[in-house]
């Protein structure tokens, strides 16, 4: 069955700081890849997706990430951390093949300092 | 415009109870889903609808959880003889209804439930 993986559930950075949250998935067909940001008290909102083309996808607020098909990864990347990213962050994939729903991952807690 | 509402916002219930969890997607999208979100656990598909198709129920976890939607509309959720294990947020969310691998849900703010 398709997992998806985030590595480390607490990042920490200091503002100005690279960001790079970790994710990878498990099935051997690449599925549709997504990353949503969970802001304080407010809902999941969809930061970007991958599902055909160019590999390298820009999404809000700065953020940006890469589909590596060789490392069935998706790393979410930010070139400078800003207090306002402090949120939660989740990878999500859904099957290609199959059209299932989306299955995401634990979620990676983003804390930014001064 | 609108997003997706959720209520209630909190619930506290005893356990063996009934309770209802209702969505208002947002006007237009055709797909409406249902997820809940344990404490440090990442979000687990319960149900989603698709327009007049039947639902996809294959992510209910028992018979005690089942859900309706009227037309394109509300939607809401019953978890009946409610557990313990059942205490989670709820969360909403809909998309204009394309292929569902592809599109792109909106969130609602979610139900917290607490069952004592």
């Amino acid at each position: 069955a398709q997992s998806v993986t985030q590595l480390g559930s607490h990042v920490s950075v200091s503002e100005g700081a690279l960001v790079l949250l970790r994710c990878n998935y498990s099935s051997s067909v690449p599925p549709y890849l997504f990353w949503y940001v969970q802001y304080p008290n407010q809902g999941l909102q969809l930061l970007l997706k991958y599902t055909t083309g160019a590999t390298l996808v820009k999404g809000i607020n700065g953020f940006e990430a890469e589909f590596k098909k060789s490392e069935t990864s998706f790393h979410l990347t930010k070139p400078s951390a800003h207090m306002s990213d402090a949120a939660e962050y989740f990878c999500a994939v859904s099957d290609r093949q199959a059209g299932t729903a989306l299955i995401f991952g634990k979620g990676t807690t983003l804390s930014v300092s001064s | 415009g609108a997003g997706v509402s959720q209520s209630p916002s909190n619930k506290v219930t005893e356990k063996g109870k009934d309770v209802e969890l209702r969505c208002d997607p947002i006007s237009g999208h055709t797909a409406l889903y249902w997820y809940r979100q344990r404490l440090g656990q990442g979000l687990e598909f319960l149900i989603y609808f698709q327009g007049n198709s039947a639902p996809d129920k294959s992510g209910l976890p028992s018979d005690r959880f089942s859900a309706e939607r009227t037309g394109e509309s509300v939607s809401t959720l019953t978890i009946q003889r409610t557990q313990q294990e059942d205490s989670a947020v709820y969360l909403c969310a809909s998309s204009p209804g394309g292929y569902w691998g592809t599109d792109t849900q909106y969130f609602g703010p979610g139900t917290r439930l607490t069952v004592l």
